[in-house]
C-alpha cells in the first residue's frame, strides 16, 4: 500500500527557531507538492517540483521558507526563522504527472 | 486572491438524504476539476473529478456537475451516509497549460446525522 509519508506529525517550537519538515513521496511519482492548510485560505500551494526540479514556489515566503528535493525519495520544507503566523498544517503530496495528487497525513506545526 | 471558492463552511444532512456541496471559480482557464475528501488528522484523498468537456460525471453515490457558463460545480452525494462526514475540498487545474498544481477552495465540512 504505497503512501506519502511525512515527519514529524506534530511539531511545537518557539518563535525564531528553525523547523524542517520531511516528506517521502510515493516511489515512482515525479511531482511533489507542498501545501499549507489554514482556516482562511484552505489549502495553499507553497511549492512544487517535477523530476526534482522546482517549478513553482511563488506561494512561499522567500525570506524564511525554502523547499528542496535532495533526491527522489526525499522532499524538505524548511522555515527559518519560524514565526507564530506559520502555525498551520503542512501537507506534502505526490503524483505521477497526472491529475490526481496523493497527500501525506500532514505535519501540524505550532510556533509559540 | 481565492480563485476557487466554497462559500458554505459547513453543511448538515440527514442520513439517506442528498448532500449538495457547491464550488465556484473565477479563472476561465481552469479545465479540470476535482473533489477531495478529508478526515481529521489525515491528508485529503481524491474523490471524483470532471473535465471541462463534460457537464456531469458519476461514480457510485457521488456525482459532480459542472456549469461552465456560471463557473460553478457541485458535488451530489446520494444517499448520504454517516461515513461521508468529512471536509470536502473543491480543486481546479489548468490542465492544458501543462501545470500540475491545483487550486483549492477553503473546504465545506459535511456532517451526516444518523
Amino acid at each position: 500500500d504505497a503512501r506519502v509519508t511525512q515527519t514529524p506529525r506534530h511539531k511545537v517550537t518557539e518563535m525564531g527557531q528553525e523547523v524542517t519538515m520531511r516528506c517521502q513521496p510515493i516511489l515512482g511519482h515525479n511531482t511533489v507538492f507542498w501545501y499549507r492548510q489554514t482556516m482562511m485560505q484552505g489549502l495553499e500551494l507553497l511549492a512544487y517540483f517535477r523530476n526534482r526540479a522546482p517549478l513553482d514556489d511563488s506561494g512561499m515566503p522567500k525570506d524564511r521558507f525554502s523547499a528542496e528535493m535532495p533526491d527522489a525519495t526525499l522532499a524538505t520544507l524548511k522555515i527559518q526563522p519560524s514565526e507564530p503566523r506559520d502555525s498551520a498544517v503542512y501537507f506534502c503530496a505526490s503524483g505521477a504527472d497526472t491529475d490526481t495528487q496523493y497527500f501525506g497525513p500532514g505535519t501540524r506545526l505550532t510556533v509559540l | 486572491d481565492q480563485q476557487v471558492k466554497q462559500n458554505s463552511p459547513s453543511l448538515s444532512v440527514q442520513e439517506g438524504r442528498i448532500s449538495i456541496l457547491n464550488c465556484d471559480y473565477t479563472n476561465s482557464m481552469f479545465d479540470y476539476f476535482l473533489w477531495y475528501k478529508k478526515y481529521p488528522a489525515e491528508g485529503p484523498t481524491f474523490l471524483i473529478s470532471i473535465s471541462s468537456i463534460k457537464d456531469k460525471n458519476e461514480d457510485g453515490r457521488f456525482t459532480v456537475f459542472l456549469n461552465k457558463s456560471a463557473k460553478h460545480l457541485s458535488l451530489h452525494i446520494v444517499p448520504s451516509q454517516p461515513g461521508d462526514s468529512a471536509v470536502y475540498f473543491c480543486a481546479a487545474r489548468r490542465r492544458l497549460s501543462g501545470a500540475n498544481n491545483l487550486f483549492f477552495g477553503t473546504g465545506t465540512r459535511l456532517t451526516v446525522i444518523p
